[in-house]
């Protein structure tokens, strides 16, 4: 029980791109949701908390026009990575909790090169 | 405010020998502890937690975890390496009820046959 897909896992695409990435709970109802940034050799950053139904609170130093959040239901939250530049390049990895359980489960991340 | 610690960046053991992965947590108020694993290019997989019941926590491919609240202490063991283990583990702690975490650095556990 509680998996979490993550997709695409793999992305290549050219400066100036938006980026769709998304984050789903296969058999759970995710009240929340989290993005984590991960750089090489390093351990995850949290970019934003999202809520089903509420805006995404972004923690400090990302840029919330920049990284587009969407929990539009209680199984799916996107993030899309708006004109990406070669600098967004890294591995972005989803996690989301079950209701009255504060858990994460992670998804399989995605791996983004932007040229 | 909480805080994690994993005393070790890298550590290396021989196929079939023990496993000791060292963690140890600040936390004003009760924690929820958590070991993560996480092989290359994937997302993490939740190996076992200690959210305030049994101090001895039994996880999955035989890992377990025993929460010492004296030392601070949250140290992942395994009797026996195999060499699927070798990958990156987590340490992460949490307020117990909230789900924003907070991770430690890193072990890589490297398993030599």
């Amino acid at each position: 029980g509680a998996v979490v897909s993550q997709h695409p896992s793999r992305v290549i695409c050219k400066s100036g791109t938006s980026v769709k990435i998304e984050c789903r709970s296969l058999d759970f109802q995710a009240t929340t949701m989290f993005w984590y940034r991960q750089f090489p050799k390093q351990s995850l950053m949290l970019m934003a908390t999202s809520n089903e139904g509420s805006k995404a609170t972004y923690e400090q130093g990302v840029e919330k026009d920049k990284f587009l959040i969407n929990h539009a239901s209680l199984t799916l939250s996107t993030l899309t990575v708006t004109s990406a530049h070669p600098e967004d390049s890294s591995f972005y990895i989803c996690s989301a909790s079950p209701r009255f359980d504060a858990t994460q489960h992670f998804g399989d991340g995605t791996r983004l090169s932007i040229l | 405010a909480q805080s994690v610690t994993q005393l070790d960046s890298h550590v290396s053991v021989s196929e079939g020998t023990p496993v000791l992965l060292r963690c140890n947590y600040s936390s004003s108020y009760s924690p929820s502890l958590f070991w993560y694993v996480q092989h290359p290019n994937k997302g993490l997989q939740l190996l076992l937690k200690y959210t305030s019941a049994a101090t001895l926590v039994k996880g999955i491919n035989g890992f377990e975890a025993e929460f010492k609240k004296s030392e601070t202490s949250f140290h992942l063991t395994k009797p026996s390496a195999h060499m699927s283990d070798a990958a990156e583990y987590f340490c992460v702690v949490s307020l117990f009820g909230y789900s924003t975490l907070t991770f430690g650095k890193g072990t890589m556990l490297l398993v030599s046959p």
